[in-house]
């Protein structure tokens, strides 16, 4: 089956420093991919959502200078946090889609914490 | 616009009884209905998808879904719970119409417990 991988697992970082996240297809070519953030104990929120070689699309309220997201290939998308502060600690998740309508398979997940 | 609603936040279960999840949408075309299970720290692993065809869906572990369309209902279902099953379960739609938006939308989660 598809798989997806996130990298790293984990992280902890300090405050006003940036950290990037790495989603990648492993055995299929994504021409889309979605970032999702989830709180402890909630559900997941889509963040934005990235095609290979265009700008992503961001979801309202979620703020683009601080999240950028660039999707280079078609294995390879990454999250980039910004600045980040502790209110950014969270669960990223990224999914990949082999095409518009197709089924999309998930990351492991990131454990972002911020000191 | 689209959205799921799963009503309950726990479902407690004795293992070998047979267990439901709920799950309800709104989409304003055609649903892609889908059941996802997360372990802690970890992410979304697919159960099952209905995209049409049979309304009793099979899935992964021993699973199964059935959708109405008249209730707008996908409900996650399992003849006989085991403990490992207890996680937490997310019930996710994508409207079929809606070509402009490709991403899923998740309903909140329902944490289901099996008790020995």
């Amino acid at each position: 089956g598809a798989v997806v991988s996130q990298h790293p697992s984990r992280v902890i970082c300090k405050s006003g420093t940036s950290v990037k996240i790495e989603c990648r297809s492993l055995d299929f070519q994504a021409t889309t991919m979605f970032w999702y953030r989830q709180f402890p104990k909630q559900s997941l929120m889509l963040m934005a959502t990235s095609n290979e070689g265009s700008k992503a699309t961001y979801e309202q309220g979620v703020e683009k200078d601080k999240f950028l997201i660039n999707h280079a290939s078609l294995t390879l998308s990454t999250l980039t946090v910004t600045s980040a502060h502790p209110e950014d600690s969270s669960f990223y998740i990224c999914s990949a889609s082999e095409g518009g309508g197709g089924e999309q398979f998930f990351g492991p997940g990131t454990r972002l914490t911020v000191l | 616009a689209q959205s799921v609603a799963q009503p309950e936040d726990q479902v407690n279960v004795a293992e070998g009884n047979p267990l439901t999840v709920k799950c309800t949408y709104s989409v304003s075309g055609n649903p892609y209905l889908f059941w996802y299970v997360q372990y802690p720290n970890r992410g979304l692993q697919f159960l099952l998808k209905y995209i049409t065809g049979d309304n009793l869906v099979k899935g992964s572990y021993g699973f199964e879904a059935e959708f109405n369309k008249s209730q707008t209902s996908f409900h996650l279902k399992k003849p006989s719970a085991l403990v490992s099953d207890s996680a937490l379960y997310f019930c996710a739609v994508r409207d079929l119409e809606d070509t402009g938006r490709r991403a899923l939308t998740f309903g909140s989660g329902t944490r289901l417990q099996v008790q020995p």
